[in-house]
């Protein structure tokens, strides 16, 4: 069975902090995401990445960054953490090819005070 | 722009019952993929039915089946025999390059 584990289950930060969220998959898989979801508003994509070293905008960016050093670990990176970044956060994975369904994490949920 | 719009934020049906959670998207690709995915609540969310746009045939997985009607650009999940741990959050889907994903319809199962 996949499993991608995030780091933290909830987090609380405080506005202005650097924050780094952490997303650890072991199936090899070559494709990697970063979604929050947000009552109402579905899950949005804010990064993906399709290899190591690689990285593409998703629909939402802004004042984010993503670190993928290695193939099995996927980093996001609020540079200066706003109450508006206050959400659940969900890491995903999935092979290359487009009909691999995704495989989640748990999520984190993150509240910037 | 692609769009995923699942038209029914929160629906309720009773045990051992029937129901259908819309879906309808909008693309101008052809070869994509479809998705329904469920989150239980505080759980994870898994997947639950895959279908491929160039297969005719609606996808099934025991209980759960779809109507895929590719002209129309509709998704639609069928939830036969409804269970209490059917309670969730369904999304549905869609792949070509990226995943776009609706905005979610809650679902509660009735004892």
């Amino acid at each position: 069975d996949v499993k991608v584990t995030q780091s933290s289950r909830y987090l609380v930060k405080r506005t202005g902090e650097k924050v780094f969220l952490e997303c650890v998959q072991d199936m090899d898989h070559e494709n990697m995401f970063w979604y929050r979801q947000d009552p109402g508003l579905g899950l949005r994509l804010i990064y993906f990445s399709y290899d190591v070293k690689m990285k593409e905008k998703g629909d939402i960016p802004e004042g984010y960054s993503v670190s993928r050093e290695k193939k099995e670990r996927f980093s996001l990176i609020l540079e200066s953490a706003s109450t508006n970044q206050t959400s659940m956060y969900l890491c995903a994975s999935s092979l290359g090819a487009s009909e691999g369904p995704q495989h989640f994490g748990d999520g984190t949920r993150l509240s910037i005070l | 722009a692609q769009t995923v719009t699942q038209s029914q934020p929160e629906m309720s049906v009773q045990e051992a019952e029937t129901v259908t959670l819309s879906c309808t998207y909008d693309t101008s690709e052809n070869n994509y993929y479809l998705f329904w995915y469920k989150q239980p609540p505080s759980r994870q969310m898994i997947l639950v039915i895959r279908q491929e746009a160039y297969k005719q045939q609606n996808a099934t997985e025991n209980r759960f089946s779809v109507n895929f009607q590719k002209a129309a650009k509709s998704f639609s999940l069928k939830i036969s025999d409804s269970q209490l741990g059917d309670t969730a959050m369904y999304f549905c889907a869609f792949r070509t390059y990226k995943y776009i994903f609706g905005t979610g319809t809650r679902l509660k199962v009735l004892a």
